[in-house]
């Protein structure tokens, strides 16, 4: 089975500071792919990065990067140069195949708050 | 309409009521998903649908429907609800289940169950 961690129920970070959201894993997976999404007041959620198990380099997306520590079994997100409109729900998930194909499993997330 | 779409995006009703939630993808994929979404809880995958055939049932209540009409159209038809069923509803759509990983996702329908 695969669990992903989210310790850090909420966080607060200043406008245009970064911020390191946490989350671990556990699988028993040899392939596996890691996501983060970003969950807006209104509800939609918003797909910002994918790091793939096999994947040497972190993965980027503009201000986003994944920290992929694969023997500590983290994929921490980073969001740089943090804007108002970061705040939201952030979740971080991780795809396995089962017997019905390929499913992700959600952490339970981190309210991130940016302030002036 | 472009991405994944959900109607209505707001309901309430009482225990003895039928409903149905719908979602509509526009993005050509294959499979489709429903989600349950409750405060402080990590989302809870409910339902699979690949090529309109249901690949997972996530030992959801009876009292939850799911129909898959073809690719593009999922819905969720609701009746004796509980309270406990109040939560956020997301409707995902991917390529298919085998090959493509990342999930698009609707914009949710706010349920509560009186």
């Amino acid at each position: 089975a695969q669990k992903i961690t989210q310790t850090q129920p909420g966080m607060f970070v200043q406008e245009k500071e970064a911020v390191t959201l946490d989350c671990t894993y556990d699988t028993s997976d040899q392939s596996y792919g890691l996501f983060w999404y970003k969950q807006p007041s209104s509800g939609e959620m918003i797909f910002l990065i994918y790091q793939g198990s096999y994947d040497e380099q972190n993965a980027t997306e503009g201000r986003y990067s994944l920290n992929f520590q694969k023997a500590r079994k983290s994929a921490n997100l980073v969001i740089s140069a943090s804007q108002l409109g970061d705040s939201a729900m952030y979740f971080c998930a991780m795809s396995g195949f089962t017997g019905g194909g390929n499913k992700l499993t959600f952490g339970t997330g981190t309210q991130l708050k940016v302030e002036l | 309409e472009t991405g994944v779409t959900q109607t209505p995006r707001h309901l309430v009703m009482g225990m003895t009521n039928k409903k149905s939630l719908k979602c509509e993808q526009h993005l050509g994929h294959n499979a489709m998903y429903w989600y349950k979404q409750s405060a402080k809880k990590p989302l809870e995958l409910m339902f699979v649908y690949n090529f309109k055939e249901q690949t997972e049932n996530n030992s959801v209540p009876s009292r939850f429907s799911p129909e898959c009409p073809n690719s593009s159209h999922l819905f969720l038809h609701l009746h004796t609800l509980q309270p406990e069923d109040s939560a956020l509803y997301l409707c995902a759509s991917s390529q298919d289940t085998l090959g493509s990983i990342e999930q698009f996702f609707g914009p949710g329908t706010r349920l509560t169950v009186l």
